[in-house]
């Protein structure tokens, strides 16, 4: 089955400095990438998707990138604000349909602090 | 309310409880997913119901977790004699039955202690 590994686990930036977490996946069937963003107590909540159709997609801020032959997708945020301070999960599953359910398949997370 | 609803929100349990943790996804949503997550970890899938039909339980742990989706729309997830390693968020989510998009929205979760 398919297994997401996700970096780093922690990542402390300056406000106003870059953010980039990176994942790996291991089945080349997978072929939608969504990242959430898990505040404390909260449920994920999805900030940005990406297909495997697509190599980037950008969001004001934050943009994910895709390569589909090293089965790694990345997740940047430029201009970092103490709010944007969380856990980030990147994710794949295959899409819905032809027998797939859709579900995904969660890295690790990355817990990222931005200080002020 | 627009989004995933879940309840409770908290529940302390005792070892050997049964627990009951319901999830009322947004409305219209046929898929129905329900995770846990241990702490500190990322989300792990438990079961997939697409309107009343479990479709996938290949994520339930034991034959002590069972849940159902009898109309279609809420959700129950039902753990027998708890454990305290079933001390987890238990995460539900839903999305639209779509071949075009697979925008999944979860709830805040049912945080559930075993003590």
């Amino acid at each position: 089955g398919e297994n997401v590994e996700q970096h780093p686990s922690t990542l402390s930036v300056q406000e106003g400095d870059s953010a980039v977490i990176k994942c790996t996946y291991s089945d080349s069937a997978s072929n939608y990438f969504p990242w959430y963003k898990q505040e404390l107590g909260k449920g994920p909540q999805l900030i940005i998707d990406i297909r495997s159709n697509v190599g980037e997609k950008k969001d004001q801020r934050i943009a994910v990138t895709l390569n589909k032959t090293a089965k790694h997708f990345s997740l940047h945020i430029t201009e970092t604000q103490p709010e944007d301070s969380a856990v980030y999960f990147c994710a794949a599953s295959i899409l819905w349909g032809s027998g797939n359910t859709g579900k995904l398949i969660f890295g690790q997370g990355t817990t990222l602090q931005v200080k002020p | 309310g627009a989004g995933v609803s879940q309840s409770p929100r908290y529940k302390v349990a005792k070892r050997g409880q049964d627990v009951a943790l319901r999830c009322d996804p947004i409305s219209g949503h046929v898929s129905l997913f329900w995770y846990q997550q241990a702490l500190g970890q990322g989300p792990e899938f438990l079961t997939y119901f697409q309107n009343e039909a479990q479709l996938d339980k290949s994520g339930l742990p034991s034959d002590r977790f069972f849940a159902e989706r009898p109309e279609g729309s809420v959700s129950t997830l039902k753990i027998q004699r708890t454990q305290q390693e079933d001390s987890a968020v238990y995460l539900c989510a839903s999305s639209l039955y779509t071949s075009s998009g697979n925008t999944i929205y979860f709830g805040e979760g049912s945080w559930l202690t075993v003590v």
